[in-house]
Order: C-alpha cells, then structure tokens, then sequence
C-alpha cells in the first residue's frame, strides 16, 4: 500500500528526448508537489498543485510541463532532455491547510533520470 | 526568499550524540521541519517546530528560536542506521524551502 507511488524509479535517454513521470497518492491529500535533487544533494521545489491547480511554479525552464488530471495525480514530462536535466525528481503531497498545522509533506521514492 | 543553511557533512561514533545545527533568514515563517533522507531513499518527516523551544520525540529532539532565526536537531545514543542526509527545510506558504542538507555518517 505505497503512499506516494512514482514511475519510473529509473529512466535513462538521450538528450533531446521526451519523456515523462507518473504520480499518484492515495493518502486524500490535496496539494502534490514535484522537487527536484540534484548530485549534490540539493533537494529544490519546482511545482505544486492543490486539488487540480496550479499554486507554484518556481524558475524552471518551460520544458518541464507539470499536469494533474486529478487531485491523486500529479504527472511531469520533459520536452527536449538536456544534459543538465539529470537527477532525482521527487514527487510529494500533502494537506494544504492541515489542522495540526504542520502540512508534512509525503514523498514518492524518487525517479532517478539520466540524460546521455 | 528563504535562505537556509546547515553544515555540509558531520562524522559521529556509535552511542554519542549530536547536534546539527540550521540558520533561515525568511520573509514569512510557517514552521519548521526536519527529514532524514537515507541514500537512495525519499526523504522522511522527522519533526516540525512552530514555536518557540524543545520537541522531543524518542532519541530526536529539535529546537527552534524564531527571533534568533534558529534550530538544532539532536540525535542522541546514535546507531550506525542514523546514517543519512538530515534536511531543515522552512514552510513558505504551502511549499517546503529546503536547506542543502547535512550528510552524517556514524562510525562505530
């Protein structure tokens, strides 16, 4: 009963490639978010929906397209892969407006993508 | 913006304790978080602070002074499985903002 479910855990593609990253909770939160990791650990947001809508974007280049067919689901695809692009993208979600306060996010396994 | 900042890495023996220590500078404050991220893992809620002063919770405890802009996370009786990637992230709205992480490896 996997809480945060991402696929592929692994993806590896040349550059110039498409490709996308599936998402999907099944813990009834409303928000989802998608953060990317570097190799250096760094673990930065780059989007977040709350219940099919967009709440933040953060500088990403407009390649990555973020869509969320429903509150459960949060998918990420990549046009035109760069060298760059190269990391571990995680998918989280959470209660936006928590009672307890503390909207802890819960995160997927992470999708390590390689870009030859 | 938030700027969050911990130490890179920290070495520690089996049975000690230590402290890992997180500086923010925000605009607006909605708590605080720590998560441990084992490698090849996803990261994993720890702890939350809000207020003022000490959550503990089992070999855990976190700290947090808002007016100073500070938290510590202290692991007591460390174990080798203590291992990981500590992250001190800052609540922005509903976005986590992370820190870069402190890389703890325990020996025995």
């Amino acid at each position: 009963d996997t809480a945060v479910s991402q696929t592929p855990k692994y993806l590896v593609t040349q550059m110039g490639n498409d490709k996308s990253i599936k998402c999907e909770q099944n813990l009834g939160h409303d928000t989802m978010y998608w953060y990317k990791q570097d190799s250096k650990k760094f673990l930065k947001i780059m989007f977040s929906y709350n219940n099919k809508e967009l709440i933040i974007n953060e500088t990403v280049p407009n390649r990555f397209s973020p869509k969320s067919p429903d509150k459960a689901h949060l998918n990420l695809h990549i046009n035109s892969l760069e060298l760059g692009d190269s990391a571990v993208y995680f998918c989280a979600s959470s209660f936006r407006d928590d009672p307890l306060g503390a909207n802890v996010l819960t995160f997927g396994a992470g999708s390590r993508l390689t870009v030859l | 913006g938030q700027n969050i900042d911990q130490p890179t890495e920290m070495t520690a023996t089996e049975g000690a304790i230590v402290q890992i220590n997180c500086t923010y500078q925000t605009s607006g404050f909605n708590g605080l978080f720590w998560y441990q991220q084992h490698a090849g893992e996803a990261p994993t809620f720890l702890s939350y602070n809000v207020l003022d002063g000490l959550e503990e919770k089992g070999r855990f405890s976190s700290f947090l002074s808002r007016s100073k802009g500070y938290s510590y996370l202290l692991l007591k009786e460390l174990q080798m499985k203590d291992s990981a990637s500590y992250l001190c992230a800052v609540r922005e709205g509903t976005a986590l903002i992370f820190g870069k992480g402190t890389t703890l490896s325990v020996s025995s």
